[in-house]
């Protein structure tokens, strides 16, 4: 069974930390994304990566970045986190094309205190 | 904390009716489409896909339905269940080399 795992369910951080959220997927997939999703906002792209060492921003990159040292391993940074960064960050993964269908992760449900 | 759901349109339908889903697309080139569910607390998950080249697709209890002419995606569920209850959404390829998504439909289903 293919599988998009995150390193956390729920974070709860306090506004000015360094904040890392890890994703793993373990079908050899070449390219990984990281959204937020906000009630009545949907899912909006923050970086995305199609191959070891690449990124590319999304549509909202401010305040955030992005590692990819390994290709199953897709980490998302906050250097100073903010309140207005409380949100659900969803990691995803696909194969081929970087718009065919991407994978989900259960989601990070973070809260900026 | 608070549901993906809220400020979302709202479907509320019957134990063992169908469902119909609408989405309207923006991008007229666009040549993918996909079906995501999202249950309570967990990530999207794939329903069905449809390329362009395509205007109907069947799954188990699901229906895909594409009118490239108005731009329009609509998902069909079958003999719906209490476990179909759920935020839909839609995403397309604009060209960009990304998936577009749709802000989402909640279903609820009546027991």
């Amino acid at each position: 069974d293919v599988k998009v795992t995150q390193s956390s369910r729920y974070l709860v951080k306090r506004t000015g930390e360094k904040v890392f959220l890890e994703c793993v997927q373990d079908m050899d997939h070449e390219n990984m994304f990281w959204y937020r999703q906000d009630p009545g906002l949907g899912l909006r792209l923050i970086y995305f990566s199609y191959d070891v060492k690449m990124k590319e921003k999304g549509d909202i990159p401010e305040g955030y970045s992005v590692s990819r040292e390994k290709k199953e391993r897709f980490s998302l940074i906050l250097e100073s986190a903010s309140t207005n960064q409380t949100s659900m960050y969803l990691c995803a993964s696909s194969s081929g094309r970087a718009s065919d269908e991407q994978f989900f992760g259960p989601g990070t449900r973070l809260t900026v205190l | 904390g608070e549901s993906v759901g809220l400020h979302l349109p709202t479907l509320s339908v019957q134990e063992g009716d169908n469902s119909i889903i609408n989405c309207a697309y923006s991008n007229s080139a666009s040549d993918y489409f996909i079906w995501y569910k999202q249950e309570s607390g967990k990530g999207p998950q794939f329903i069905i896909d449809i390329r362009s080249n395509m205007d109907k697709r069947q799954g188990q209890r699901v229906t895909v339905l594409l009118n490239k002419t108005v731009k329009h995606l609509s998902l069909q569920i079958a003999a719906t269940q209490p476990g179909d209850s759920a935020v839909y959404f839609c995403a397309e390829t604009p060209g960009n080399n990304r998936l577009a998504f749709g802000k989402g439909n909640q279903v609820v289903v009546i027991p």
